[in-house]
Parts: structure tokens; C-alpha cells; sequence
């Protein structure tokens, strides 16, 4: 069974610059999560969707973030405009309906915004 | 505001030897609690999860419980280098399919 795969791995923008993660989840996994993780801290939740639906961005900033899951499959979360403090790894991570609180995490992808 | 806290080390273990990591959180009503290890420049890998106070035993893993003091501990027994990682406790408040609160994580170096 593939796991999660995001793209791109790395990305490396100048500040102010629009930039764009693409997540696909396991196959038949309902639940998808956006986590960001800074260097010496642990993820912390951005959005979760369940089908398409966003059931929880209370942690996102919406002023800059924004993100979709049009079909209920991938997803896409992007930043604009990036600012410095965005530099870190951004985690999609999905789950299946039948096991709700087991989470399968992709690869990341690494933002460095200078 | 709900956290999790893990000393973050680095912990020394030597080889062979039981390593014992330890986690608190503020939440009395989280429900579910995990261990997630991470190696240097990969994603959260999950190893143990834990539901109900008590131990619960996966090979060399041991995940302890006590919801009364609102502590989750692992232990790793016949500690091995290929452990040396950092280990990243997570607790679901909710219950379900509600996000992960992680903790900092603690880092484990095992010595050969």
C-alpha cells in the first residue's frame, strides 16, 4: 500500500512570494491533516478535513493560509504572501474512517523562505 | 490551551539498557495518547498507541498510562543505536479523528 505523498519535498521562495504543497493521502483514508512542524518542536495542527469538508481550521491563519480538498482526495495548502517565519516543514498526514485516531504521516515538504 | 510536555533531552542510554521517556498533559478529558518516532529529517512514524490506564506491551515497546496523574510514559527495553531518534508524545483530547497535540519531543541517544 503507498503512503502518503506530498510534493514538492523542498521549495526555497524569497519572502512575499506565493508558494503551493500538494498531499495525497492513502488510498480510502477520509481524513486528511495539515501539520506544521518547527525545528525542536512537535507538529502542530493547521486544518483537518474530513471528506471535503474543513472540520477544524481554528488554527490556521487565514489571513495568509488557505487550503482545499475539492473532491474529497488531495489537497493543497498554499501561502501568500510567505513571510519568514514560515520557514519550516509542512506534514499532511491521513486516517481511515474504521481506525479514526491512527494517523499516517507523509514525508513533509521543507519551506525555506528567505 | 492544551499541551504536552516531554523533557527534550537529549536522553543518553547505553546500548542494551532500557531507555524511559515521560510525558505529561493538562488535558483530563484526552482520551487517546500515542508515541511517534522521528528520525533526523523524516516525518512522525507511529510505534505505540494507548487507551486505557495501565501498560501495554509491542515487542520491545511498554506504553504506561495513568490518567489520574495525567502521565504517559514508553519504555524501550534492550536499547538498540537504530533507537536513537526523537521520540514525540501525542495525546487526542476529543477522541475520534480530532488533530494530534504533540509535545516537544524528547531526543534519545542510544551509545553503543
Amino acid at each position: 500500500e503507498a503512503g502518503v505523498v506530498q510534493s514538492p519535498r523542498y521549495k526555497i521562495i524569497e519572502k512575499k512570494q506565493p508558494v503551493a504543497f500538494w498531499c495525497n493521502p492513502i488510498s480510502g483514508h477520509n481524513t486528511l491533516y495539515w501539520y506544521l512542524q518547527n525545528l525542536g518542536q512537535g507538529p502542530e495542527l493547521l486544518i483537518r478535513y474530513e471528506n471535503e469538508e474543513a472540520v477544524d481550521d481554528s488554527q490556521l491563519p487565514k489571513d495568509r493560509f488557505s487550503a482545499e480538498r475539492l473532491k474529497g482526495v488531495d489537497s493543497t495548502l498554499k501561502i501568500q504572501p510567505a513571510e519568514l517565519g514560515d520557514s519550516a516543514v509542512y506534514l499532511c498526514a491521513s486516517g481511515h474512517r474504521d481506525l479514526p485516531d491512527t494517523q499516517y504521516f507523509g514525508p513533509g515538504t521543507r519551506l525555506t523562505v528567505l | 490551551q492544551k499541551e504536552v510536555e516531554q523533557n527534550s533531552g537529549p536522553l543518553s542510554v547505553p546500548e542494551g539498557a532500557i531507555a524511559s521517556l515521560n510525558c505529561t498533559y493538562s488535558d483530563r478529558g484526552s482520551q487517546s495518547f500515542f508515541w511517534y518516532r522521528q528520525y533526523s529529517g523524516k516525518s512522525p512514524e507511529l510505534i505505540m498507541s494507548i487507551y486505557s490506564n495501565g501498560d501495554k506491551e509491542d515487542g520491545r515497546f511498554t506504553a504506561q498510562l495513568n490518567k489520574a496523574s495525567q502521565y504517559v510514559s514508553l519504555l524501550i527495553r534492550d536499547s538498540q543505536p537504530s533507537d536513537s531518534a526523537t521520540y514525540l508524545c501525542a495525546v487526542i483530547s476529543g477522541g475520534g479523528a480530532d488533530g494530534l497535540t504533540f509535545g516537544k519531543g524528547t531526543h534519545l541517544i542510544i551509545q553503543p
